[in-house]
């Protein structure tokens, strides 16, 4: 059974870089896209980045001048990070799985999510 | 950018009651590629429907997905008191991003 554990810091200062980290466990992150997805307390959801395990990466084009997705296939483990942050950036953000073939793009295994607040 | 307009923003049905949910497209959806999620307070999304209509793993066969193009439903024959939850459809056929519909709220009445 895959299962997706996240973490990292849960405040974050006003114009400085948020980082998070999520650890596939359970399968291998070879032959799949691997995304960040965030959520505004209250509202909806927003698809923020994908990686693959070669990393061939794709960005939302509202937020790709500040997000880097990476990838770790040793650790079996990847990663974002958002530069600049501001109180609208304050969500909690998921790590998630996309499924093969016809469902790249579907979300299946998601993390357990981590609020991250931006304040001083 | 593909826009999602899910509607209605909160439906208050009893359980045994058949629930209808709509999501509309700004632009054509490729190849159908819309999915359903189901959202329980506290909880990460979880995956219902892809493809419009087929169900992923393990989900009963009360929820089923239908539509093409622009307008797509999520129906849900009998409610069962575990179904009450925020609903979410997505898009992933356009490029170069995912979008999610706003929600709706599925309510005890």
């Amino acid at each position: 059974q895959v299962q997706l554990q996240q973490w990292g810091a849960g405040l974050v200062k006003p114009s400085e870089t948020l980082s998070l980290t999520c650890t596939v466990h359970g399968g291998s992150l070879s032959g799949y896209h691997w995304s960040w997805i965030r959520q505004v307390p209250g509202q909806g959801l927003e698809w923020i980045a994908e990686i693959n395990n070669i990393g061939i990466t794709n960005y939302s084009p509202s937020l790709k001048s500040r997000v880097t997705i990476s990838v770790d296939t040793s650790k079996n483990q990847f990663s974002l990070k958002l530069t600049s942050v501001a109180a609208a950036d304050t969500a909690v953000y998921y790590c998630a799985r996309e499924g093969l073939k016809e469902m790249w793009g579907v979300f299946d295994y998601w993390g357990q999510g981590t609020l991250v607040s931006v304040s001083s | 950018e593909i826009v999602l307009t899910q509607s209605p923003g909160t439906l208050s049905l009893s359980p045994g009651e058949r629930a209808t949910l709509s999501c509309r497209a700004s632009q054509r959806v490729s190849s159908n590629y819309l999915a359903w999620y189901q959202q329980k307070p506290g909880q990460a999304p979880r995956l219902l429907i892809f493809g419009a209509s087929s169900r992923a793993t393990g989900i009963p066969d009360r929820f089923s997905g239908s539509g093409s193009a622009t307008d797509f439903t999520l129906t849900i024959s009998r409610l069962e008191p575990e179904d009450f939850a925020v609903y979410y459809c997505q898009q992933y056929g356009g490029s170069p991003s995912y979008t999610f519909g706003q929600g709706t709220k599925l309510e005890i009445k």
